[in-house]
């Protein structure tokens, strides 16, 4: 059963374009949603994070926005640019879950010059 | 922070042998976690690895299968035993100390020939 569902499965975006990736979860103890960033040969790495208490979180150009409602947040990626193609994975914990992390399926963002 | 070194990288094996990933952390750690990532798939996660007590294992794994030891508070191994072509996979290794910190390593790119 999959606990973070996460679409689209890939994107292509043009230079300077807005990339949205949108996750939603079942599980109303998680409390900590963080986004991954993957690119190729690498690990993911932790780009941007929220908390259920606010619904917006912004680190330069990456935004997310967050539906306590609706269990949903999503990743806005503002002037997408081709350092930015990567996989991204929505993730939920929860101080109840043992420190695992629960990972969405994956999207690859791909940004064309 | 946490780094995390393993290794292999990347290793092409014969069916039927087994290989062990390393994973060293660049500090004291109690929880470890070992995902496996297919290619265009989610993170699934394969077992948790706490020192001193045994491992863990999702459903679906087996410890025949995937054997781990984690001797110490900085290292463990994750071996994939009889090996067959569908375990062709990338392999990581994670450290969480907390529901809100995730870390992983560069991964071990398998392949089962």
């Amino acid at each position: 059963q999959q606990q973070v569902k996460q679409s689209p499965q890939s994107l292509i975006v043009q230079k300077g374009g807005i990339s949205i990736i949108n996750c939603a979860y079942e599980n109303t103890a998680f409390d900590y949603f963080p986004w991954y960033q993957q690119f190729p040969g690498k690990g993911p790495a932790l780009l941007i994070a929220i908390r259920p208490d606010v619904s917006e979180k912004k680190e330069g150009r990456f935004t997310i926005s967050f539906n306590k409602s609706a269990k949903q947040f999503s990743l806005h990626i503002m002037d997408s640019q081709p350092g930015d193609s990567a996989t991204y994975f929505c993730a939920a914990s929860s101080s109840n879950t043992g420190n695992q992390f629960y990972f969405g399926t994956g999207t690859s963002l791909t940004v064309i010059p | 922070s946490a780094v995390i070194s393993q290794k292999p990288s990347r290793d092409i094996c014969q069916r039927g042998t087994s290989l062990t990933i390393q994973c060293q952390v660049d500090s004291q750690v109690t929880m470890m976690f070992w995902y496996r990532q297919q290619p265009g798939q989610s993170l699934t996660l394969i077992a948790t690895a706490n020192q001193g007590s045994e491992a863990t294992y999702e459903s679906g794994f087996v410890i025949d299968k995937f054997p781990i030891s984690r001797p110490n508070l900085t290292f463990s191994t994750l071996t994939v035993s009889n090996m067959s072509p569908e375990d062709s996979s990338i392999y990581l290794c994670s450290v969480a100390e907390t529901y809100t910190e995730a870390f992983f390593g560069q991964g071990t790119r398998l392949t089962v020939v």
